[in-house]
Formats: structure tokens, sequence, C-alpha cells
């Protein structure tokens, strides 16, 4: 079966800090790996999505994220944080099987000025 | 292009209740997914409607049921409400692997 661990619950960072929210995913076969950004009230937005390809991914915002198949992580970075940051982030596995998106529990990322 | 929709945004039942929650998917995408998200969590899912037919089912208990339209619109209903079915039920439409999220329904259960 496939799941998603996000490894912390909660990232508080100074703005124009660095941050990174870590994701491991356990599955069996292929995987497409998103991650979600949810602000307050909202629904969800992607961010960006791992297919295939380069494991390297950039999204909206000045994200990206890395695929690493040996470790099973597709962790999130961002180099410089803005307050307009602060939200919650989700990371995902897409089962083709089922065609659902398994999320993990989220981070709520907390930016400081 | 018109994104997914939801409505109502907000609604309040009480216990025992059945409620109707009602999606548009953006346009071209025949594949409809419902999730529920409870405060503090992941979203969880619920369903999925494929050319108006349920094509895969989440952890979820019969009085979770849904339609899909001809124009790709849906519909969850859930009947008997419980408490623990507040929560944000989103909907999502699907396209080459990837989903379109709307912005949700606020469901609270009294």
């Amino acid at each position: 079966a496939q799941s998603v661990t996000q490894l912390d619950s909660q990232v508080p960072v100074f703005e124009e800090a660095p941050v990174e929210l870590r994701c491991n995913y356990s599955s069996s076969v292929s995987v497409y790996l998103f991650w979600y950004v949810q602000y307050p009230n909202q629904g969800l937005q992607l961010l960006l999505k791992y297919l295939s390809g380069s494991t390297l991914v950039k999204g909206i915002n000045g994200f990206e994220a890395e695929f690493n198949k040996s470790q099973t992580s597709f962790h999130l970075r961002k180099p410089s944080v803005h307050i307009s940051d602060t939200a919650e982030y989700f990371c995902a596995v897409f089962s083709g099987n089922t065609g659902k998106l398994i999320f993990g529990q989220g981070t709520t990322l907390q930016v400081k000025p | 292009e018109t994104g997914v929709t939801q409505s109502p945004t907000h609604l309040i039942k009480t216990r025992g209740q059945q409620v109707t929650l009602r999606c548009s998917s953006q346009s071209g995408h025949n594949t409809v997914s419902w999730y529920q998200q409870a405060l503090g969590q992941g979203p969880q899912f619920i369903f999925q409607y494929y050319r108006e037919e349920e094509n895969g089912r989440g952890n979820f208990p019969p009085r979770f049921s849904g339609l899909q339209f001809p124009n790709y619109s849906s519909e969850l209903n859930v009947n008997a409400l419980e408490l623990d079915d507040s929560a944000l039920y989103l909907c999502a439409s699907s396209h080459n692997n990837e989903q379109f999220f709307g912005p949700g329904t606020r469901l609270t259960v009294l």
C-alpha cells in the first residue's frame, strides 16, 4: 500500500531564510508525486509535481523539490521565504491503480518577520 | 478557462440530517474525485467518478454516496450526518494524472 509521511508538523522560519519541508513516501510501483499549498480557508493549489524525467522539479512561487528514489523522499525547498509563504503544505502520491491522491498529514510553515 | 467550483461554501447541519454538496469540474475534465479534510489533517479520498460511474472508493461508509452528470459535474450526498462528518469537503477534477481542486465546502454538523 502507498503512504506518505511528512516528517515535520510545524516549521517556523524567519523571513528570507531558506526552508526545507520533508516528505517520505512508500510505494511498490512507479510514483507520481505532488506538493500542494493550502492557505487559510481555501482549497489546495498545486505547487509542483514529479511525473518522470529530471529529479529536480521547479514549481511556482520559487519552490523546488527533488525526487530521490533510493531514499523514497520528495523534499520541498525554497532558498528565501516570504511572509506570504505562511500556509499549510501537503505532499501527496498518486495511486494509478485507484486514481486517488494519498496525502501526508501536512506541514505548517510559519514565516516570521 | 473556468476552474473547479463548489457550492455551497459553508453549510451547517444537525446530526441525522442529510446534505448534498455540488461540484462543477474544469472544462474538458471527465473525472471527478471527492476528498474529506478534517481539521488539522490531510485530505482523505472518498470516491471518484469517471464518465458517470463510480471508479474507486476510499474507506467511507455507504451513507456517503455520489453522482456524476453528463456534463461531468458531480454531487456528494451524506445521509444520517454524524458530528465527525464536520470537515472541509474538496472536489477535484482530473487531467493527465493531475488533479485540480475546488475551494471546498465547509460542513459543520451540530
